[in-house]
């Protein structure tokens, strides 16, 4: 059974503070996301990852970076958090090649204060 | 780039009524049309998928069609329940769904 774990499931920062979400898929996926979730937006992408250091821009990768350098985890970073990156963060992994179900992790509730 | 609408954003239906949820796609080269259930609280999961080398699939209650010519994917489900009642997002693929495009979601209920 796969099992991707998000570190937080509610996390409260402040404007300017540097924010960290991680990501841990326990399969040997090759590919890892990482979308936000807003009312009527549905799920955007920000950023992938296809291999280990490896990453690609979503949609949407503005004022976000990210870090892969172990297959299984994933970070996601906010370098200066701002009120409008206050949204859910689900982060998901799929095995690759012709097997893309996405598997995704509980999410993380974050808010920008 | 590619981009994927999704229609009702809302759709109420009595329990044991079908409903069906529409998406069209953009972009021609995509391949891959999946689809996720989201439950209230928790996270999206793939309930049905479809390649574009095939017209339909089922998998019980639920089917999935698609019309390569017009770009667009609907999804079908029968004898509807109230455990039925989620969102549901579609999503468009290129490849191997290294960057999938999701709609914005139906929010459906199942009246009882």
């Amino acid at each position: 059974d796969v099992k991707v774990t998000q570190s937080s499931r509610y996390l409260v920062k402040r404007t300017g503070e540097k924010v960290f979400l991680e990501c841990v898929q326990d399969m040997d996926h090759e590919n890892m996301f990482w979308y936000r979730q807003d009312p009527g937006l549905g799920l955007r992408l920000i950023y992938f990852s296809y291999d280990v250091k490896m990453k690609e821009k979503g949609d949407i990768p503005e004022g976000y970076s990210v870090s892969r350098e172990k297959k299984e985890r994933f970070s996601l970073i906010l370098e200066s958090a701002s009120t409008n990156q206050t949204s859910m963060y689900l982060c998901a992994s799929s095995f690759g090649a012709e097997q893309e179900t996405q598997y995704f992790g509980p999410g993380t509730r974050l808010l920008v204060l | 780039g590619e981009n994927v609408e999704q229609h009702p954003s809302t759709l109420s239906v009595q329990e044991g009524d079908s409903a069906v949820i529409k998406c069209t796609y953009s972009d021609s080269a995509s391949n891959y049309f999946p689809w996720y259930k989201q439950e209230l609280g928790k996270r999206p999961q793939l309930i049905i998928d479809i390649r574009s080398n095939v017209g339909e699939k089922k998998d019980q209650r639920i089917a999935v069609t698609l019309n390569k010519t017009a770009k667009h994917f609907s999804l079908h489900i029968t004898e509807t329940q109230p455990e039925d009642s989620a969102v549901y997002f579609c999503a468009a693929s290129i490849g191997y769904g290294q960057n999938f495009v999701f709609g914005p979601g139906t929010r459906l209920s199942v009246l009882p």
